[in-house]
């Protein structure tokens, strides 16, 4: 049971690129995620999609867009990357928005040049 | 909105000792608490949950306590192992009510030394 599969597992890109992070999860979950990681500041959320055909801004989506795609697959695009984007991205899921478990991928470490 | 304090940032424990990480939070309404255990280079992973409709929940040598008056809740880590070793993170969803996405506390690295 793959759970929730991210690529790429690392990244380099120049300032002004572009790149779209891919996520997709088999557990059948309606609701995805996509996070940013940086150091001392714990996990905040960029934006999220409670259900196939919905997406949100959450704490931090500046200078990022999302599409999902379908119930499995919750892409995050960076247009114009940034060195402030440099960062550890992790997708998660969730049977539903509300009070339950997240299941997590294992990351996309990208760094900005 | 929501605020999630978690102490220590660090914590060293020797080998069979107990390990305790503290949160608080602020949003009255929250009403699920989810401890995360993440390992270098892994993403996190659930390894405990509470929701308010409970004050204390255990599994194995993990234990979560909630006093929802005081607003806090801890993570209790008995009997401690080298692959205990990790970063901890607590969670409290937003808004109990509408929302419920997570805030994350800052995390705790947890060093049990054999």
């Amino acid at each position: 049971n793959a759970g929730v599969t991210q690529t790429p597992k690392f990244q380099v890109l120049k300032t002004g690129q572009s790149m779209t992070l891919q996520c997709a999860q088999d557990m059948n979950h309606n609701s995805m995620y996509w996070y940013r990681q940086d150091p001392g500041m714990g996990l905040r959320l960029i934006y999220y999609s409670a259900s196939e055909g919905t997406t949100d801004k959450g704490e931090v989506p500046n200078g990022y867009n999302v599409s999902r795609l379908n119930k499995r697959e919750f892409s995050l695009r960076l247009e114009s990357a940034a060195p402030s984007q440099t960062s550890v991205y992790f997708c998660a899921s969730s049977e539903a928005q509300r009070n339950q478990p997240q299941h997590f991928g294992d990351g996309t470490r990208l760094s900005i040049l | 909105g929501e605020n999630v304090e978690q102490h220590p940032s660090t914590l060293s424990v020797q080998e069979g000792d107990s390990a305790v990480i503290k949160c608080t939070y602020s949003d009255s309404a929250s009403n699920y608490f989810p401890w995360y255990k993440q390992e270098l280079g892994k993403g996190p992973q659930l390894i405990i949950d509470i929701r308010s409709n409970v004050g204390e929940k255990k599994d194995q040598r993990i234990a979560v306590t909630l006093n929802k008056t005081a607003k806090h809740f801890s993570l209790h880590i008995t009997e401690t192992q080298p692959e205990d070793s990790a970063v901890y993170f607590c969670a409290a969803n937003l808004d109990g009510g509408s929302q419920g996405n997570l805030i994350f506390g800052k995390g705790t690295k947890l060093s049990v030394k054999p």
